[in-house]
This record gives C-alpha cells, sequence and structure tokens, in this order.
C-alpha cells in the first residue's frame, strides 16, 4: 500500500516567512510532484522531479523551489511567504517507468499565511 | 494550449437517479485520460483510467477523441459518491493536467 506522508495538516506563517513542506513517500518512486489546490482552479503543478536532485517547474513555480536529496522526499520550499500563497498544497508521488502511471497523493498541508 | 475543461463546479442529484460529470480536453497528441475523486476529509485517490476501460464504483467513462471528451457517469448515484471529482489529462513526463473540478452532491 503506497504511503505519502506530508509532514503537517495545517500551518499558519506571517508574511516574509521562510517555509518548509516536507512529503515523504515509501513506494521508493522515481517521480515526485508538488501541487496546490484552490477552489475554481482545481490542482495546479508547481514543482516536478523525476529523479534525485533533478527538478522541472510545473506550471505555476514563482516563489517556491524544491529539494529532493533522497529518492523519498521531496519539500517545497517558500522562499518568503505572502498571502496569496494561502492555499492547500498536495504532494503525489509515481513510479517513473512503464507509462503513463497512477500519481498517489499525501493528505494535503493547509497553509494560512498573514 | 492543453488543457482540461470541467464546466460544472457543482453537481446536484437525487439517490437513485443517473449522473454525467462532463470532461473536455484539449491535447495535440494521443490523450491519456484519468479521473481522481476526493472524498470528503480524504485524500485525493484514482477513481479510474481511460486505458483500463474498467467501471469503479458503478462509474464508467468513455474516450471520445471526435468530441474530446472523457464523461464520468453513472446510471444510479449513491449517497456515498457525494465528492469532489477531478479530470486529469496525462501529458509528458508522467505529468498531469487537471481541470478545475466538480462537487458532486447526491441528496437522499
Amino acid at each position: 500500500d503506497v504511503k505519502v506522508t506530508q509532514s503537517s495538516r495545517y500551518l499558519v506563517k506571517r508574511t516574509g516567512e521562510k517555509v518548509f513542506l516536507e512529503c515523504v513517500q515509501d513506494m521508493d518512486h522515481e517521480n515526485m510532484f508538488w501541487y496546490r489546490q484552490d477552489p475554481g482552479l482545481g490542482l495546479r503543478l508547481i514543482y516536478f522531479s523525476y529523479d534525485v536532485k533533478m527538478k522541472e517547474k510545473g506550471d505555476i513555480p514563482e516563489g517556491y523551489s524544491v529539494s529532493r536529496e533522497k529518492k523519498e522526499r521531496f519539500s517545497l520550499i517558500l522562499e518568503s511567504a505572502s498571502t496569496n500563497q494561502t492555499s492547500m498544497y498536495l504532494c503525489a508521488s509515481s513510479p517513473g517507468h512503464g507509462g503513463m502511471n497512477e500519481q498517489y497523493f499525501g493528505p494535503g498541508t493547509r497553509l494560512t499565511v498573514t | 494550449a492543453q488543457r482540461v475543461t470541467q464546466p460544472e463546479k457543482l453537481l446536484s442529484v437525487f439517490k437513485g437517479a443517473p449522473v454525467e460529470l462532463k470532461c473536455n480536453y484539449s491535447y495535440s497528441g494521443s490523450p491519456e485520460l484519468f479521473w481522481y475523486v476526493q472524498y470528503s476529509r480524504q485524500r485525493l485517490q484514482l477513481l479510474l483510467r481511460h486505458i483500463s476501460r474498467e467501471s469503479i464504483k458503478g462509474f464508467t467513462a468513455d474516450l471520445n477523441k471526435g468530441e474530446t471528451s472523457f464523461h464520468l457517469k453513472k446510471p444510479f448515484a449513491q449517497e456515498e459518491d457525494s465528492a469532489m471529482y477531478y479530470c486529469a489529462l496525462g501529458h509528458g513526463f508522467n505529468k498531469f493536467y487537471f481541470g478545475s473540478g466538480t462537487k458532486l452532491n447526491v441528496k437522499p
């Protein structure tokens, strides 16, 4: 059973703070993803990683960075949090082989920036 | 642009009624379409994918390349089907474009 965990369910930060969101998967998946989920906008891809130390920008990378030092862990970093980054953040992982694969999602982190 | 459109934000039906959640896509290649579901307080999970051509929890979805659609259907809705449904288009290196989602409310 695939398990994707995220470090926090709820997080409240102040404008300008540096924020770290952590994601860990236990299925040895090559691919990991960070999305933000907003009502009326669905899920939008922030960053994607297909291997350790490899990353690609998604559709909305501005204001975010990522780190993948180990295969099982993918971190999303908000260098200077702003109120428009208040959102639900979802992490996902998928195998890197065998065509287009199902993505397995974490429970989400609801971030509020005040 | 390659995108996914779900025209309905909210769909309310009575228990036992048929339900159809609409999804249209725009894609220049050979599309791979998926439906994901998120029940209240649960994580987003795969419901079905067009390649498998399965019926999951009574739901089916047929890829219509002529109409560029992948509508999700169920003949008799149940209250436990109430959830948020997202259509997703696979592209590139295992990436998805997600639609904006449709909230299905099945009334007793």
